[in-house]
């Protein structure tokens, strides 16, 4: 099947710096989510992408669906301590979703 | 809105026992819903596919005898751990999608199990 490599695995950040992760994929997806997901707590979601080359921003988050359909990104601009957490990406197979591995983020006061 | 619940929010079972997991979309109909295991700092791992009315759909190595799926609503799946052991301790995530033209599928807070 399908696989999404995220990168990077793992950020350490100071608090007001612009945060990039992207997700690269095997094959190509129709739609592209982003979640972010808090210790303990279920994946909240935060972007959702259906078009290639389509950019969208929620608040100080940004992404974009690759023009190639085999990526996507996620920026995070003026990082906050709440910002911490595990954020994946996630690319839609028919009805499932396929997840990257996850980024975790660490965000220094 | 779009809003899952999870019933219960932690679980601790004796082994070989059976522990059930309520999975309810708050505000909408969930055409389909999912269950989710995850390892401590690992990503989701698929495990069933459930719509309403027909039988689960269950990931290559899920014993589908073990995990009860029974999405006996469109508001409402439960997931079944059977006889349990203590490898089955995890956290299981459920989540749903609303259907219709824009794909979203919305996860539940999860719930932990521990089998001692």
């Amino acid at each position: 099947g399908q696989q999404l490599n995220q990168s990077p695995q793992s950020m350490f950040i100071q608090e007001g710096e612009d945060v990039s992760m992207n997700c690269t994929s095997s094959s190509i997806f129709n739609t592209w989510l982003w979640y972010k997901q808090d210790p303990g707590e279920g994946p909240v979601l935060l972007i959702a992408l259906y078009k290639a080359g389509e950019l969208t921003s929620n608040g100080r988050l940004t992404a974009q669906f690759g023009i190639t359909r085999k990526d996507s990104f996620l920026n995070i601009s003026a990082s906050i301590p709440s910002d911490v957490g595990i954020y994946f990406c996630a690319g839609r197979e028919g009805e499932k979703l396929i997840f990257g591995q996850g980024t975790e983020l660490s965000v220094k006061p | 809105g779009a809003v899952v619940s999870q019933h219960p929010s932690w679980v601790i079972c004796k082994s070989g026992t059976s522990v059930k997991i309520e999975c309810r979309s708050l505000d909408f109909q969930a055409t389909t819903m999912f269950w989710y295991r995850q390892f401590p700092k690992q990503s989701l791992m698929l495990m069933a596919t459930s719509n309403e009315g027909s039988k689960a759909t269950y990931e290559q190595g899920v014993e589908k005898d073990k995990f009860l799926i029974n999405h006996a609503s469109l508001t409402l799946s439960t997931l079944t751990v059977t006889s349990a052991h203590p490898e089955d301790s995890s956290f299981y995530i459920c989540s749903a999608t609303t259907g219709g033209g824009f794909y979203e599928q919305y996860f539940g807070p999860g719930t932990r199990l521990t089998v001692t």
